[in-house]
């Protein structure tokens, strides 16, 4: 099983600061990775995949990069929406794996 | 527009069965690969199962594996989730999620879940 490592549990910053998430996976998932946006009482929602192909509607301050077993998700400047979890997940090897989450609070 | 609507949950006790259901509308259902996603009351996203589009395929966690099955009807736009023997760890949010195109295994349209409690 893929093991997806979620770097830090969490990050307390301001409105207009840039957010920079890593997700580490255990062996190579190459570019199947996913980001997901959660917020309290709602159902997760797709940033994401393969990496770096955003989801529909998803603002361009977000950014996905990375390959192999290093990837990072990237908010250029945090709005007030953007408090959250994060969760990456793979699809390169079965089982499919989530990371534990990275949960951006306001500092 | 997209809709994703489960059904199904509850309160069972320890060693009971319950059948989730996920009515889908607004996409062309049998084109899809579609998947099952649960988190545990504060926690994390854990995947269950994932069918594929014609319900030949079918991929499960090994913490439900022989117990849960997945199953779809196209005809009914309509995708289950059997759970048998259940266990105390299975209580979560049960989601119902449908995959990108072209990438399959990946999640872009999520319902709300349904709760499975299960407890003695």
């Amino acid at each position: 099983e893929i093991v997806l490592t979620q770097s830090p549990a969490t990050l307390s910053l301001s409105p207009g600061e840039r957010a920079t998430l890593s997700c580490r996976a255990s062996q190579s998932v190459a570019s199947y990775l996913a980001w997901y946006q959660q917020k309290p009482g709602q159902a997760p929602r797709l940033l994401f995949y393969d990496a770096s192909n955003r989801a529909i509607g998803i603002p361009a301050r977000f950014s996905g990069s990375g390959s192999g077993t290093d990837f990072t998700l990237t908010i250029s400047s945090l709005e007030s929406e953007d408090f959250a979890v994060y969760y990456c997940q793979q699809r390169g090897n079965w089982p499919l794996t989530f990371g534990g989450g990275t949960k951006v609070e306001i500092k | 527009e997209v809709q994703l609507l489960e059904s199904g949950g509850g309160l069972v006790q320890p060693g009971g069965s319950l059948r989730l259901s996920c009515a889908a509308s607004g996409f062309t259902f049998s084109s899809y690969v579609m998947s099952w996603v649960r988190q545990a009351p504060g926690k994390g996203l854990e995947w269950v199962s994932t069918i594929r589009e014609g319900g030949a395929n079918t991929y499960f966690a090994d913490s439900v594996k022989g117990r849960f099955t997945i199953s779809r009807d196209n005809s009914k736009n309509t995708l289950y989730l059997q759970m048998n023997s259940l266990r105390v760890e299975d209580t979560a949010l049960y989601y119902c999620a449908k995959s990108v195109v072209g990438a399959p295994f990946f999640f872009d349209h999520w319902g709300q879940g349904t709760l499975v409690t299960v407890s003695s």
